[in-house]
């Protein structure tokens, strides 16, 4: 009954490798994100995707490629992995509001990625 | 850009006391929400209490109440009666009504002594 599932939730990998993390929700939501926790704990938001439409892309590296193939997934795969890549990935999902606003985000929890 | 400050990175309480949690956020906007999330040792992300600017009346969850000072740009959240599973990191965040992007503080870690 999982609401918005990760996987895998743990992640160890070595530099260089190229891996992917999944995301699924199924709360009805049409928009998804991916942030990232670093060691200090800050939260910052790197995409977002409303209806499969990419309509968040912040500043981060091109090595990471989100990927949504309908509205209760995004993926997120990254390339060429570096040490400054070791941080917990969260999905989240919300449901628009028409007129503006939104519900809540649901997140999910979290997939710890380390890079040896 | 809007900034989300939480000034207290630790905080503690004894149990079934009340402890108040600071936020200050800066913002253009006449028309935005904000958030309180816990974040325990297990990781999740556990949405608190919520907050729509246009109303004036602050929000209430239980134990968990805010002080919303929208001229100020303040939003505090009081925990009453703390107990031992109220211990975890706590986020501010703000989002626009567009809803696309939640904003963190840095958050505050939150100690309930026995």
């Amino acid at each position: 009954d999982t609401a918005v599932s990760q996987t895998p939730k743990y992640l160890v990998t070595q530099m260089g490798n190229d891996k992917s993390i999944k995301c699924e929700q199924n709360l009805g939501h049409d928009t998804m994100y991916w942030y990232k926790q670093d060691s200090k704990k800050f939260l910052k938001i790197m995409f977002s995707y409303n209806n499969k439409e990419l309509i968040i892309n912040e500043t981060v590296p091109n090595r990471f490629s989100p990927k949504s193939p309908d509205k209760a997934h995004l993926n997120l795969h990254i390339n060429s992995l570096e040490l400054g890549d070791s941080a917990v990935y969260f999905c989240a999902s919300s449901q628009q509001v028409l007129g503006g606003g939104s519900q809540p985000q649901h997140f999910g929890d979290g997939t710890r990625l380390s890079i040896l | 850009a809007q900034t989300v400050t939480q000034s207290q990175p630790e905080m503690s309480v004894q149990e079934a006391e009340t402890v108040t949690l600071s936020c200050t956020y800066d913002t253009s906007e006449s028309d935005y929400y904000l958030f309180w999330y816990k974040q325990p040792p297990s990781r999740q992300m556990i949405l608190v209490i919520r907050q729509e600017a246009y109303k004036q009346q602050n929000a209430t969850e239980n134990r968990f109440s805010v002080n919303f000072q929208k001229a100020a740009k303040s939003f505090s959240l009081k925990i009453s009666d703390s107990q031992l599973g109220d211990a975890a990191m706590y986020f501010c965040a703000y989002t626009e009504t567009s809803g696309s992007r939640l904003t963190f503080g840095e958050g505050t870690q939150l100690t309930v002594n026995p």
